[in-house]
């Protein structure tokens, strides 16, 4: 069961250089999201696609962009990686945009940009 | 978004049940209450849902108020593996792509 997939699972990056974290689900899912999580902190939204094909900001998406490849994979591209975005970053899915179904969660992409 | 309101730790021991309170005095009639828990180093995983009635699941209960201003997640015997961050929160209006705004949540401690 592999559920909700993400690569790398540690990245180094310097400031200024580019990145894209992969996330990949086989459960058949049309909603996705990426969000990011700081120290001692909950997790907030940086982007999210609720179906193949549209994208939206959340929270935080400064800095950030994303790509909905087709329904299984959904990207998350750093352009000029900076400090502040050092975090862990997960991504989730789940079935569709209703409210009252639950988000699947991966193990994270923990990112440190010295 | 309806905030929630969690303490920011509470203790167990194993094996007795654990109660974890959270206060959403702002919530909407449609917003769904969810919760989640956040093992060490790993993404959160789904725990329970529920609108109105109380609800029941292999791995918790959820009593939810009457008024629907406050709930709570009930772990019947709580094991070593059950500490971890304990995360309530209301679901977002799928106008805005149903999206989870999380809190700082419970950090639940078990003691053996």
């Amino acid at each position: 069961n592999a559920g909700v997939t993400q690569t790398p699972k540690f990245q180094v990056l310097k400031t200024g250089q580019s990145m894209t974290l992969q996330c990949a689900q086989d459960m058949n899912h049309n909603s996705m999201y990426w969000y990011r999580q700081d120290p001692g902190m909950g997790l907030r939204l940086i982007y999210y696609s609720a179906s193949e094909g549209t994208t939206d900001k959340g929270e935080v998406p400064n800095g950030y962009n994303v790509s909905r490849l087709n329904k299984r994979e959904f990207s998350l591209r750093l352009e000029s990686a900076a400090p502040s975005q050092t975090s862990v970053y997960f991504c989730a899915s789940k079935t569709g945009v209703y409210s009252n179904q639950p988000q699947h969660f991966g193990d994270g992409t923990r990112l440190s940009i010295l | 978004d309806a905030k929630t309101t969690q303490p920011n730790s509470m203790e167990s021991n194993e094996e007795e049940p654990v109660h974890l309170p959270c206060n959403h005095s702002t919530i909407s009639g449609t917003d769904y209450i969810h919760w989640y828990r956040q093992l060490p180093s790993q993404g959160p995983e789904y725990v329970i849902h529920g609108l109105t009635s109380n609800v029941n699941n292999r791995m918790a209960s959820l009593a939810i108020a009457e008024d629907r201003k406050s709930s709570t997640l009930i772990l019947h015997r709580a094991t070593l593996r059950d500490a971890a961050v304990y995360y309530c929160i209301l679901g977002a209006s799928e106008t805005s792509g149903s999206r989870l705004t999380f809190g700082e949540g419970t950090q639940l401690t078990v003691n053996p």
